[in-house]
């Protein structure tokens, strides 16, 4: 059974400072990797989907990287700002199922 | 383009009674999934649904918990009797196609509460 990890689960920082996020996975034999960001009380809105193909995605101050061999996947915040306060889950897909992280709630202060 | 719908957004009752969610997928999307997230963890799919077809329902509890998507649209959740446990938020996904490349677009939940 896939096991989706993601530390740390709650993280604090100063406005304009830059975001880590890591995500690892157990199995390796995934078809992508998906992060995505959920506001308290909504739904989940997809940021970035990584194919297993890919090493890396980008999007605005978003990157994702993933090496599957590892089964490890980080997304970059660059130059925080409040709005970007939420919780942030990763999800691998092997077959048709979406497997989820515990997510890492993240705070950036003004 | 409008995304999920779902109904109602939040529910408290007592346990033992039953409750039902409703959920409407994006147009065109054929594939609609049942999500569980409890307090805390990432959400754990139920039950997949391909048009009107349950494909993949092992995760769903079926003593208490039964589905359905009549006409391949619209979809209902329900759990009779509720127990404590069943606390938590019910997201509804939809995808054009479910293929394995396909992203899955989320509605933003029912939190039930079973007092």
């Amino acid at each position: 059974k896939q096991e989706v990890t993601q530390i740390p689960a709650a993280l604090s920082v100063p406005e304009g400072e830059n975001l880590v996020l890591n995500c690892s996975f157990t199995d390796s034999a995934i078809y992508n990797l998906q992060w995505f960001r959920q506001d308290p009380g909504k739904g989940l809105t997809s940021l970035l989907l990584i194919q297993s193909s890919q090493r890396e995605q980008t999007s605005g101050r978003l990157n994702a990287s993933l090496d599957k061999s590892s089964g490890r996947s980080t997304l970059y915040i660059a130059a925080s700002q409040p709005g970007d306060s939420a919780t942030y889950l990763c999800a691998v897909k092997d077959d048709y199922k979406l497997s989820f992280g515990a997510g890492t709630t993240v705070t950036v202060r003004a | 383009e409008a995304g999920v719908v779902q109904s109602p957004r939040y529910k408290i009752i007592e346990k033992k009674q039953p409750v039902a969610f409703w959920c409407n997928p994006i147009s065109g999307h054929n594939t609609l999934y049942w999500y569980l997230q409890n307090l805390g963890q990432g959400p754990e799919l139920l039950i997949r649904y391909e048009n009107e077809e349950a494909v993949d329902d092992s995760q769903l509890p079926k003593d208490r918990f039964s589905a359905e998507r009549l006409k391949g649209v619209d979809s209902t959740l329900k759990i009779q009797p509720a127990e404590l446990g069943d606390s938590a938020v019910y997201l509804c996904a939809s995808s054009s196609s479910g293929g394995i490349q396909e992203t899955q677009y989320f509605g933003p939940g029912t939190r039930l509460l079973v007092l």
